[in-house]
């Protein structure tokens, strides 16, 4: 079984980026995909893309095709979430999350609440 | 790829059953066996209860129960206990390496 765990809190200006971490431990890291998932306050969850295993291909939704990026560093089981150009409505929980086959999140990380504020 | 459709809440006494629907369209919950389930608990992250339209994972209560027609799934819960009170939400895999997630259902046991 994988455990996730993410970076911490980040305020952040409207326009500037965000990178948050999730590093994974206990598992077979090379194996395993990591979706992000964000939920604002009060919202559902909304999900953001996938960085498979292995070969690390990536699939955005649509909705953060232009400002998001997921990277993944063998080195340190760590994967990262970039999202630029923020603004007031990107603020939100956002989680990582194993993926297994059909993108079924199998485990969670514990969620990095991000600000975005003047 | 719009969100499914999930009832905004359910309610049901201890011990009772209750259902909640999820609908999307044949090219989500329709045209894959890759439907989720998943418990929030306030200030907490997700937790997976539902795989694969019906499969529960290890630790899951068996009381807990899904299924899938067409393009409707639906999570059964039985025997309701003051813990079950959560938000559920589902999930469907979408082709071509996408997820996407229903609205979300506030439960609660009265």
């Amino acid at each position: 079984q994988v455990q996730l765990v993410q970076s911490g809190a980040e305020v952040k200006k409207p326009g500037s980026s965000v990178r948050v971490s999730c590093k994974a431990s206990g598992g077979i890291f090379s194996n395993s995909a990591i979706s992000w998932v964000r939920q604002a306050p009060g919202q559902g969850l909304e999900w953001m893309g996938v960085i498979t295993a292995i070969i690390g291909a990536t699939n955005y939704a649509q909705k953060f095709q232009d400002r998001v990026t997921i990277t993944r560093d063998e080195s340190t089981s760590t994967v990262y979430m970039q999202l630029s150009s923020l603004r007031s409505e990107d603020t939100a929980v956002y989680y990582c999350a194993r993926a297994s086959q059909g993108l079924q999140l199998v485990e969670w990380g514990q969620g990095t609440l991000v600000t975005v504020s003047s | 790829q719009s969100a499914l459709t999930q009832p905004p809440s359910a309610s049901g006494s201890p011990g009772q059953s209750v259902t909640i629907s999820c609908t999307g369209t044949s090219s989500d919950v329709g045209g894959f066996t890759y439907v989720s389930w998943y418990q929030q608990h306030p200030g907490k992250a997700p937790k997976l209860m539902i795989y694969e339209v019906s499969e529960r994972p290890s630790g899951v209560p068996d009381r807990f129960s899904a299924s899938k027609s067409g393009n409707t799934a639906s999570l059964t819960v039985s025997g309701l206990q003051a813990e079950d009170e959560a938000d559920y939400y589902c999930s469907s895999y979408a082709g071509g390496n996408n997820l996407v997630f229903g609205g979300g259902t506030k439960l609660t046991v009265l």
